[in-house]
Order: structure tokens, then sequence, then C-alpha cells
């Protein structure tokens, strides 16, 4: 199985802040390589897919990037709605595995 | 707009069974593939298995294979989740998703969940 690992694993960042969570993959994936937000009794809600590509009504503060075992979600200046938690997850072979999550609080 | 409805939710004890359900609205169910993804309380995502649109190869995590089975109807537009021999690390929302369609198995769209108790 590919193993996912997310850091840090919470962060504390303010409105308008720059933030950027790291993903690695146990193996190379190219690619394949999504990213979800989730808030609190809520169900996630897809990012970014395919590593860089943004979802359709994803504010374009969101960005991702990298390739093989290497990815980035960048949040270009955070929003208060923006707190939660995120996940990337591989999608290269299954079982289709997710990071631990990185939540984003505020501070 | 896409919608998926899961209900079948509830408390079953350890070795029970229980049927989970996701009505799907808003696309041409018929032509993607779905999955079950499960969260355990205050614990991270698990992909728990996925089906296509034509139910020709199913996959399952290892943590459920020979207890869980998906299926779906597409003459009614549902997705199912059979699952047998229930144990306490299956309490979780259990949550079904709409694939991308690419072959590129992301989750495109989620339900809202229904939540499995296993406990006597």
């Amino acid at each position: 199985d590919i193993q996912m690992t997310q850091s840090p694993s919470s962060l504390s960042a303010s409105v308008g802040d720059r933030v950027t969570i790291t993903c690695r993959a146990s193996q190379s994936i190219s690619s394949y390589l999504n990213w979800y937000q989730q808030k609190p009794g809520k169900a996630p809600n897809l990012l970014i897919y395919t590593a860089s590509s943004l979802q359709s009504g994803v504010p374009s503060r969101f960005s991702g990037s990298g390739s093989g075992t290497d990815f980035t979600l960048t949040i270009s200046s955070l929003q208060p709605e923006d707190f939660a938690t995120y996940y990337c997850q591989q999608s290269y072979s299954t079982p289709f595995t997710f990071g631990p999550g990185t939540k984003v609080d505020i501070k | 707009q896409v919608q998926l409805v899961e209900s079948g939710g509830g408390v079953v004890q350890p070795g029970g069974s229980l049927r989970l359900s996701c009505a799907a609205s808003g696309f041409t169910f018929s032509n993607y593939g779905m999955h079950w993804v499960r969260q355990a309380p205050d614990k991270g995502l698990e992909w728990v298995t996925f089906i296509p649109y034509d139910e020709s190869n199913k996959y399952y995590a290892d943590s459920v294979k020979g207890r869980f089975t998906i299926s779906r109807d597409n003459s009614k537009n549902t997705l199912f989740l059979q699952m047998n021999s229930l144990r306490a690390e299956d309490t979780a929302v259990y949550y079904c998703a709409k694939d991308s369609g690419k072959t590129q198995y992301y989750f495109e769209y989620w339900g809202q969940g229904t939540l499995v108790t296993v406990s006597s």
C-alpha cells in the first residue's frame, strides 16, 4: 500500500497569511494526488485534483503543485472560511489512501 | 446539481449486519463509478470500496474485504454497501462519493454521510 504523510499535522495562522501544506507519498504516484477540505461535522470537499487542477467553484487562492512523491497545497491569502482540516489522497493505485490531515486554525 | 443522500446507518451489535444505501441525482448515475469512504469518530478518512459504472471490477480495502459488498442498481440510481460481521472498529460515518469518471479515482462529490455504530 502507498503511505501518505502530511506536514505539519496542525498550524495556527491569521487571516491574510500564506499557508503551505506538504504531502509526501511512500512511492512515486506521478500526479495522482488530490486535496480535500473538511469542516467539522461536514463531508469533505474536493479542492484540487491531479496535483494542480482547481476543482470548479473553488476559489483561486487555493493552488496545488508537485509530482512524483512530494506535493504542496498553498492558500495564498487565508480567509475566515478556510479554517478547516485538509487531506491529501493518492489515486494512483488501490487502496486509495489519504494523508492523516492538517488542521488549520486561527492564531 | 449533484446530490448524494446516504441512509441505513444505525446501531448494530458486533457480528451483526447492516445495509447502507446512497440515492444519487443530478447526474447520469449509470455512467460513473462510485466509492464508499468512512471516517471513525475524530479520525481521518479511510477509503473503503469502489464499484465501476458497469460493476466490472470492484475494489475493497483489506480491512473490509470478505465482509463488505458494494453493489448498485442503475435503474434506481442507487448505490449500496452490505456490511456483514461488523466489528467495533467499523464504527464510523460512511460517505458515498461520486468518482470523477476519468479513471483518475478522485472523489468529486460527497454525500452528507450516515453514522454506523457497532456496539453491544
